[in-house]
């Protein structure tokens, strides 16, 4: 089946960068979507189609795509950025959903 | 307002069937053109799509848990149930209902937390 592949952890300094990667075959063809998820609640949209940000996501969060890699890149990282991040996409077909296997950002 | 809220069972036993409802507010099912999916996260592990239906009833399944999945709706409810069969403790995990957006993108309800336990 097909997966996505990020780094487990992050650790980052505030005002720092954090960059999370994420390596899926079908990353050329599929646009990626990045989620933010803080303990204990639902997913929150941080990036659609590879690189765009949804109203009310600040700044400092964008995203980028390179063969079979996409990135998502948190420029000044702040205490309230530490969370699980999550991207997503779909396999060739379009029909079948994927997650990737997620990364925890620590600000350290 | 989009609103989406899962409901079912806390907890259930191994083997038997898990029936989750999902329901919606804010739009139609039948109009919505991207369709609805399930969405599961066992405790401190990765998100794992399940199951998807779109406004004209076609489905799309996880290809490690098709032969236990079925997704359906009822559009007079708005609401998309999923039940999955033959449970097993490692189906413990926070089961989520998510509308699919214009972009693509997921739109999240708060999830439900199901324990598998006898």
């Amino acid at each position: 089946s097909y997966e996505l592949t990020q780094p487990p952890s992050v650790s980052v300094s505030p005002g720092q960068t954090a960059r999370i990667t994420c390596s899926g075959d079908a990353l050329p063809k599929q646009y990626a979507y990045w989620y933010q998820q803080k303990p204990g609640q639902a997913p929150v949209l941080v990036i659609y189609k590879d690189s765009e940000r949804p109203s009310g996501i600040p700044e400092r969060f964008s995203g980028s795509s390179s063969g079979t890699t996409v990135t998502l890149t948190i420029s000044g990282v702040q205490a309230e950025d530490e969370a699980d991040y999550y991207c997503q996409s779909a396999d060739s077909s379009g029909t079948l959903w994927v997650f990737g296997t997620g990364t925890k950002v620590t600000v350290l | 307002q989009v609103t989406l809220k899962e409901s079912g069972p806390v907890l259930v036993k191994p083997t038997e069937t898990l029936t989750l409802t999902c329901s919606v507010s804010g739009f139609s099912l039948s109009t919505n053109i991207m369709g609805v999916s399930w969405i599961r996260q066992p405790p401190g592990k990765a998100l794992e799509w399940l199951a998807h239906i779109f406004p004209n009833d076609e489905t799309s399944y996880s290809t490690f848990l098709k032969s236990r999945l079925a997704i359906s709706r009822d559009t007079s409810k708005s609401q998309v149930v999923l039940t999955m069969t033959n449970m097993n403790p490692v189906d413990t995990a926070t089961y989520f209902c998510a509308r699919l957006g214009d972009y693509g993108e997921f739109h999240w309800g708060q999830g439900a937390l199901v324990t598998v336990s006898s």
